[in-house]
């Protein structure tokens, strides 16, 4: 148990629809990482936050948009959903960047879109 | 463009000694880390390079040479439960983390 939190574990919506993924990172940890994982993409890195601003931004589509809160935990949203965005969503989380890079993933939420 | 090469598979029997590696092409370059990843779980991070050279933690150790873009993973006294897929992941000046496709490993008896 890496100690981050996702909810929820399986989703499974229909194209158009929106959703929003919740993670809560482990005690202490400042920074949170969102990633998305297909069978034919890999991981893909999305967004990084750090304190409650955003940090570093990789191929997030215009459609998902994300955020973190006051009290670190973070949402991600995806919206006008797509067959292929179904794919399995890990937020990570670590101190603070530069810690050497050390991130703690949590166990994911798998989206089915149909 | 920005791409990390790692072989898809590679099989060894328990015991034995297996290195994984992972050549990269990235604007900018900060770091080398390395995953792993059960299938069904999460990655679970298992080390990172900033320097060339190597670091050992355990039976795992990773190395790096920035001047040949290149790092490996190395795994020592292979165990069944070792058989994963492992990814190479680069941190880009753009403070982007770039993953690697992956390798499989499977440990043989």
């Amino acid at each position: 148990d890496s100690g981050v939190t996702q909810t929820p574990k399986h989703l499974i919506t229909a194209t158009g629809q929106r959703v929003t993924l919740r993670c809560s990172p482990r005690s202490g940890d400042l920074s949170v990482y969102w990633y998305q994982q297909s069978l034919d993409q890999g991981l893909q890195f999305l967004i990084q936050y750090y304190n409650g601003e955003e940090r570093a931004k990789g191929n997030i589509l215009e459609r998902f948009s994300a955020q973190q809160f006051p009290d670190l935990h973070s949402e991600l949203n995806l919206s006008s959903l797509e067959l292929g965005d179904s794919a399995l969503y890990f937020c990570a989380s670590s101190v603070a960047p530069g810690d050497k890079e050390t991130q703690y993933f949590g166990p994911g939420t798998r989206l089915l879109v149909l | 463009g920005q791409s990390l090469e790692q072989p898809s598979e590679v099989t060894a029997v328990e015991g034995a000694i297996v290195q994984i590696n992972c050549t990269y092409q990235t604007s900018g370059f900060y770091g080398l880390s390395w995953y792993q990843q059960h299938d069904g779980g999460a990655p679970t991070f298992l080390s990172y390079n900033a320097l060339d050279g190597l670091e050992e933690t355990g039976r795992f150790s990773s190395f790096l040479s920035r001047s040949d873009s290149y790092g490996y993973l190395l795994l020592q006294e292979l165990q069944m439960k070792d058989s994963a897929s492992y990814f190479c992941a680069v941190k880009n000046y753009g403070q982007n983390f770039v993953f690697g496709p992956g390798t499989r490993l499977s440990v043989l008896p």
